[in-house]
């Protein structure tokens, strides 16, 4: 069965630093898609960054990028100069048949 | 354009009642997907509905139902409620079906249904 493992339940990092988050997943299929999912306090989950698994180069979004490892399966999030409004629940996620998730990152920043 | 629309946000219950959950998707999406978010346990896929038709459906067991309408609208049912159902219920939407191979798979979701059952 597919899995979405994010080994860190809970981070935090002083505001204006450089955060990784990671996820590893299990998977049979050579092509899929990851994405990582950002839920902050009260608010609604929204999408901070995708990244297809055929493509090699990694995804970037402004301060966010992810490092692919295919082979690995591995696939994590660094925030750069971490934000105060970066406070939230990020999951990670898989997409076959339907999406997967993981059990989520709970980073807090500090002023 | 709307966002993704869920009522009531709040709701609680006793055991042995039913519930049942509202999702409004953006216009233009037919895919609406159903999770079961619980602290430690991350989101659990429940169901997802693409043009009126259950196209997948997660592991939980038959007191969990749904169904799309025509206008892609979705509602989710519980029958039976148990503590263990307590949780915040997600709906998101997609413009294709989520075993599509397309980056138009991109989840939006709602701000969610927070279920108390007491």
């Amino acid at each position: 069965a597919q899995t979405v493992t994010q080994s860190q339940p809970e981070m935090s990092v002083q505001e204006a630093e450089t955060v990784t988050l990671s996820c590893t997943y299990d998977t049979s299929e050579n092509n899929y898609y990851l994405f990582w999912y950002k839920q902050p306090p009260s608010r609604q989950m929204i999408l901070v960054i995708r990244q297809e698994a055929y493509k090699q180069q990694n995804a970037t979004e402004n301060r966010f990028s992810v490092n692919f490892q295919k082979a690995a399966k591995s696939f994590s999030l660094k925030i750069s100069d971490s934000q105060l409004g970066d406070t939230a629940m990020y999951f990670c996620a898989f997409r076959e048949d339907q999406f997967y998730f993981g059990t989520g990152t709970s980073l807090t920043v500090i002023p | 354009k709307a966002g993704v629309t869920q009522t009531p946000r709040y709701l609680i219950k006793t055991r042995g009642q039913q519930v049942t959950l509202s999702c409004s998707p953006i216009s233009g999406h037919r895919s609406v997907s159903w999770y079961q978010q619980t602290p430690g346990q991350g989101l659990q896929f429940l169901f997802e509905y693409f043009s009126e038709t259950q196209r997948n459906k997660g592991n939980f067991p038959g007191r969990f139902s749904g169904r799309q309408f025509s206008n892609s609208r979705s509602e989710m049912n519980v029958s039976t409620l148990e503590l263990g159902d307590s949780a915040l219920y997600l709906c998101a939407s997609s413009l294709a079906t989520l075993a599509a191979s397309s980056g138009a798979n991109v989840l939006t979701f709602g701000a969610g249904s927070r279920l108390t059952v007491l």
